[in-house]
């Protein structure tokens, strides 16, 4: 059974039309990440949730935005999607003090037309 | 700064060649985490490997091999006897500040039947 679940698999948004991605798990892990993943490259550390404590990388840009309503669910904002923000974006979690590997949902691609 | 390369971008191998993954990363961390994950088309990230910067023990688990070396700051995964299932990109992974993870760039490993 799937633990870190991203809704949707894929998504299409329009230029400067602001969507959101979903993440929930079932791990009740205290880390949430989110990770951008462009085409043939390693996925980039875009922000984390350490319980309700926010930490988002100096270079993501304010355009990208994050909420962490519960434990359980993650939610990415983008607020006005350019050409350059299609991509995979990947959820994780991870158990307390990063020690423990993350866990990874399955994406959501986004495309931006 | 941390830091890992994997300097081998795609590699392509005949089914039961052995293939080796190299990984090499730099941090000023006196503890930290190394770890392996593999990217099958599907886009999940599946864990493979955690290993602390304490233990230089290398690890086997079935055909997959972990060759661990503080010295060069290497952290070589190897595939014996690789199945066209193997196909996928295989990212190393460098864990810091207790929670965040920076990934290698990838090798896209590709096994031919």
């Amino acid at each position: 059974d799937a633990m870190v679940i991203q809704n949707p698999r894929y998504q299409v948004t329009q230029f400067g039309k602001p969507v959101t991605l979903s993440c929930s798990q079932t791990l009740n892990h205290n880390v949430m990440y989110w990770y951008q993943q462009k085409s043939s490259q390693a996925p980039k550390l875009l922000f984390h949730y350490y319980d309700k404590d926010f930490n988002n990388e100096a270079d993501t840009p304010d355009n990208f935005q994050s909420r962490r309503p519960n434990t359980s669910f993650c939610f990415l904002d983008i607020r006005s999607p350019g050409l350059g923000d299609a991509a995979m974006y990947l959820c994780a979690t991870s158990g307390r003090d990063g020690i423990y590997e993350a866990f990874f949902g399955q994406g959501t691609r986004l495309t931006v037309v | 700064a941390q830091k890992v390369t994997q300097a081998q971008t795609e590699i392509s191998v005949v089914e039961k060649e052995d293939v080796t993954l190299d990984c090499v990363y730099e941090t000023r961390d006196t503890t930290y985490y190394l770890f392996w994950y593999k990217q099958p088309p599907s886009g999940e990230l599946v864990f493979l490997i955690r290993r602390n910067s304490f233990d230089e023990q290398n690890e086997i688990s079935g055909r997959y091999s972990w060759n661990f070396q503080k010295s060069t700051s290497s952290f070589n995964f190897t595939i014996t006897a690789s199945q066209v299932v193997d196909s996928a990109v295989y990212f190393c992974a460098h864990e810091y500040n207790f929670n965040k993870f920076y990934f290698g760039s990838g090798t896209k490993l590709n096994v031919k039947p």
